[in-house]
Order: C-alpha cells, then structure tokens, then sequence
C-alpha cells in the first residue's frame, strides 16, 4: 500500500507558541490529504480536506485561524497549531487519498502526538 | 448525513479463533464504500479491507473478509485464525462515492484482544 509519513511523531511545547507537523505522501502523489484529530479511547474526527494548490476545508468547529493547513506541493500538507493551548493536546494523524483497484483509499501518517504544557 | 456504529467496545477471542466485529451503518446514499481500519497501541491506521456499494461479492484481504449485508445495512469483519498481534482498535468507516469529496465517517471502534 501507499506510504504516509507524519513529522514528528510527538512534540511537547508551551502553551502560546505554535507547532508545525507536516504529512508526506513518500511513494505517490496527493492532490488530497486530510488532517484528523483524536482524543484518547475516542475516534477519528476529521478538522479539515487540504487541497493541492487550493485553500483548505474545514469542517464544522474547527477554527481555520487555529489550525492552519497548508497543501503546498502534491506531496507535502502541514498543519500549525497556532498559540497552542492546553487542550490542544491530542493525537493528529493526516490521511492522503489515492486511486487503488478503483476506489479512493486514505492511507494514514502514524500520527502525531502533541502535548501542551 | 452518514453514520456507523459499532456496537462493541470490546472483544475478545482465543488465539486461531475467528472473531466477527460488528458495523452497521446509516446513509440516505445509493454509492458508498466500506472501510476497516486496524489502529494498534502505536497509532498508525492501517488499511484492512474495502467494500463498494455496488460490489456484488464480499470483500477478502489475507484472513480478513467483509460480511456485507446490504439489505439490513452491515458490513461486519470477520478474522479468521486470529493472531496475538491482531491485539487492535479497529474502526469502521464509510464514504459517500459521489460528491462526498472522499471524506471518511468513523464509528467508535472495537478493541480487540487476542488471548492465548
């Protein structure tokens, strides 16, 4: 299967600066990545589509301000949690979608583990 | 709006068992996929097994295989011979095929433990 690679994989900073975590698609190429979020025992839930070249979908909740997404290069999406805070600490895992025997299958990035002190 | 549920939060099952894990989901959407994903203490989603809407024979990966029942709306996944490291959270998801911008709904997972 495909290859994601996540950057890195578990940062602990101070509450007010900002964490950069960036997601790789190492062996195909991604028009489309997606950033996940999750709370411990809790399942997968979906902050926001990064499009190739285009600005980002959030959902519903989620502050595009807070969590900036950048898709600069059809291999390369990063997100900024900007002036972290405590509850920011969570586990963020990027997805990127590519075509495998005819349907579009996510492959997932091991995930990122962020704590805010 | 989709939804899946999962109705075990945990499960257990000996060594060389097979294990069914349930999944039912909800959706108003004529073309949809299927997914399971296998999530060990690491992190990492690992892809498993995929079921189209329209497929019309069940899917099989390896020892897994997708009991999809459209009619009453299941795609449960069954584990054949059951390993120690198939010791797992595993989610089920679905995506709506058409406009549904290939964005994934996840249920809240099965833990499953392996035991000798």
């Amino acid at each position: 299967g495909a290859v994601v690679s996540q950057h890195p994989s578990r940062v602990i900073c101070k509450s007010g600066t900002s964490v950069k975590i960036e997601c790789r698609s190492l062996d195909f190429q991604a028009t489309t990545m997606f950033w996940y979020r999750q709370f411990p025992k809790q399942s997968l839930m979906l902050m926001a589509t990064s499009n190739e070249g285009s600005k980002a979908t959030y959902e519903q909740g989620v502050e595009k301000d807070k969590f900036l997404i950048n898709h600069a290069s059809l291999t390369l999406s990063t997100l900024t949690v900007t002036s972290a805070h405590p509850e920011d600490s969570s586990f963020y895992i990027c997805s990127a979608s590519v075509r495998d025997r005819g349907q579009d299958t996510q492959y997932f990035g091991p995930g990122t583990r962020l704590t805010v002190l | 709006a989709q939804k899946i549920t999962q109705t075990q939060p945990g499960m257990f099952v000996q060594e060389k068992e097979a294990v069914t894990l349930d999944c039912t989901y909800d959706t108003s959407d004529q073309s949809y996929g299927l997914f399971w994903y296998k999530q060990p203490s690491s992190g990492e989603m690992i892809f498993l097994i995929y079921q189209g809407s329209y497929d019309e024979q069940n899917a099989t990966e390896g020892r897994y295989s997708l009991n999809f029942q459209k009619a009453r709306k299941s795609a449960n996944l069954v584990i054949s011979a059951s390993q120690l490291g198939d010791s797992a959270m595993y989610f089920c998801a679905m995506t709506i095929l058409t406009g549904g911008g290939n964005k994934l709904t996840f249920g809240t997972g099965t833990q499953l433990k392996v035991e000798l």
